[in-house]
């Protein structure tokens, strides 16, 4: 069955410390995956998009890593931002069979003062 | 700058009404549209697929009688929620895919709430 799982479900930090969201995947066949920041009430915004040969992806603050072996990627936030509190979501692309996009639940970050 | 637009941003009705949303693409033309709903603290779910100048593609359980895709011009899709009853009540999102990896550009969506 094709999923996305991600974890935690929900993380507290402060403003300035670094933390990295998990995901896992069992697309399959895998074309691509995506991370997205979803905030509050609005639709999600791209972040960072890798195919399986690309191990990371860097975009401003955030660096998203792949192991196409393990089918584990991972979302690190540096130095966080109130800003950056939001749902981040996992994605993964089928490349058969439709290109079907499999999303996972989303982590719900939230970054305090 | 948005690629993807959505309107209206929220509505609310009255149960048995219809409700239409559009979804336009800003500076592409996409032959291609996507609708998803999302119910809180839940992620995103395909509704269907919208395809410029042919019939929608429905995913597996929504009605297509009910969820009404109109795709007639090329950065122009819109849903229309018919007969709306409260558990319609959702964020409709709209998508359109561009480039070599089919990157998706969401719309902001359109928080429908049905009394």
């Amino acid at each position: 069955k094709n999923q996305v799982e991600q974890s935690p479900q929900s993380l507290i930090i402060l403003e300035g410390k670094n933390c990295t969201l998990q995901c896992n995947y069992t697309v399959s066949p895998f074309s691509n995956l995506r991370w997205y920041k979803q905030d509050t009430g609005r639709g999600p915004v791209s972040l960072t998009i890798m195919t399986f040969s690309e191990n990371t992806k860097s975009n401003g603050r955030y660096t998203a890593t792949l192991d196409a072996d393990t089918k584990q990627s991972s979302l690190h936030i540096t130095a966080s931002q109130l800003s950056d509190s939001a749902s981040y979501i996992c994605v993964a692309r089928q490349s058969e069979y439709g290109n079907k996009l499999v999303f996972g639940a989303g982590t719900i970050l939230r970054v305090k003062s | 700058g948005a690629v993807v637009s959505q309107h209206p941003s929220w509505v609310i009705c009255k149960s048995g009404t219809s409700v239409k949303i559009e979804c336009r693409s800003l500076d592409f033309q996409a032959t291609t549209m996507f609708w998803y709903r999302q119910f809180p603290k839940q992620s995103l779910m395909l509704m269907a697929t919208s395809n410029e100048g042919s019939k929608a593609t429905y995913e597996q359980g929504v009605e297509k009688d009910k969820f009404l895709i109109n795709h007639a011009s090329l950065t122009l899709s819109t849903l229309t929620v018919t007969s709306a009853h409260p558990e319609d009540s959702s964020f409709y999102i709209c998508s359109e895919s561009r480039g070599g990896r089919n990157e998706q550009f969401f719309g902001p969506g359109t928080r429908l709430t049905v009394l």
